[in-house]
């Protein structure tokens, strides 16, 4: 059974860091695209950020280009997100999915996680 | 960016109804459609890929149409358990965007 196990979510100031963690199971991570997807209750489900599944191609939404780096362990079957200069637009609850890879140029999100929450405020 | 929008964003219904969902994308995006269903508190679900393609385990019920710029998902005969956010993305080209999502009620 695929699993996908977020963790990491917090309270966190503006302009702080945090950094996710998503643990997988249940298939080979190290063969798939992986990704990053946010929700907030006002702006719906929103793509964040993309890593290919031996971290050759990395894509990233413009609202947090330069702002967030995504990574992965394949050794340890684990995908992060590493946030910085974090704002209160960031507020969301953060979901890993897993790619299912069924076209180039194209992301499927076949697998999610029950997703982090990351609050941003002062 | 390719929008995706939704109507209606919200549909009241009883057990037993057909219910039909309309997505409309910006741009043409082909056949590169999918919609998921999502309860409170709770990750999204793939329901429909490439448009019309049901994925393994969802109920025949649920049914996926049209290319191009306009899409529909239809429930044949909507069952308690499907009262839920249904939410349509397209994966033609970055950013991979969704519709802002339906909630279907219970009327």
């Amino acid at each position: 059974e695929v699993q996908l196990v977020e963790s990491g979510g917090d309270l966190v100031q503006p302009g702080g860091s945090l950094r996710l963690s998503c643990a997988a199971s249940g298939f080979t991570f190290s063969t798939y695209g992986m990704n990053w997807v946010r929700q907030t209750p006002g702006k719906g489900l929103e793509w964040v950020s993309y890593i290919s599944s031996r971290s050759s191609t990395i894509y990233y939404a413009d609202s947090v280009k330069g702002r967030f780096t995504i990574s992965r362990d394949n050794a340890k079957n684990s995908l992060y997100l590493q946030m910085s200069s974090l704002r209160a637009e960031d507020t969301a609850v953060y979901f890993c999915a897993r790619d299912r890879g069924v076209r180039v140029g194209g992301i499927l999100f076949d697998y999610w996680g029950q997703g982090t929450l990351v609050t941003v405020s002062s | 960016d390719i929008q995706m929008t939704q109507s209606p964003s919200t549909l009241s219904a009883s057990v037993g109804d057909r219910v039909t969902i309309t997505c409309r994308a910006s741009q043409s995006i082909s056949t590169w459609l999918a919609w998921y269903q999502q309860k409170p508190g709770k990750a999204p679900k793939l329901l429909i890929y490439d448009a019309s393609s049901l994925e393994s385990g969802v109920p025949s019920r649920f049914t996926g149409s049209g290319s191009g710029t306009e899409f529909t998902l239809t429930i044949s005969s909507l069952q308690p358990d499907d009262f839920a956010t249904y939410c349509c993305q397209q994966y033609n080209s970055y950013s991979w965007t969704f519709g802002q999502g339906t909630k279907v009620e219970i009327k």
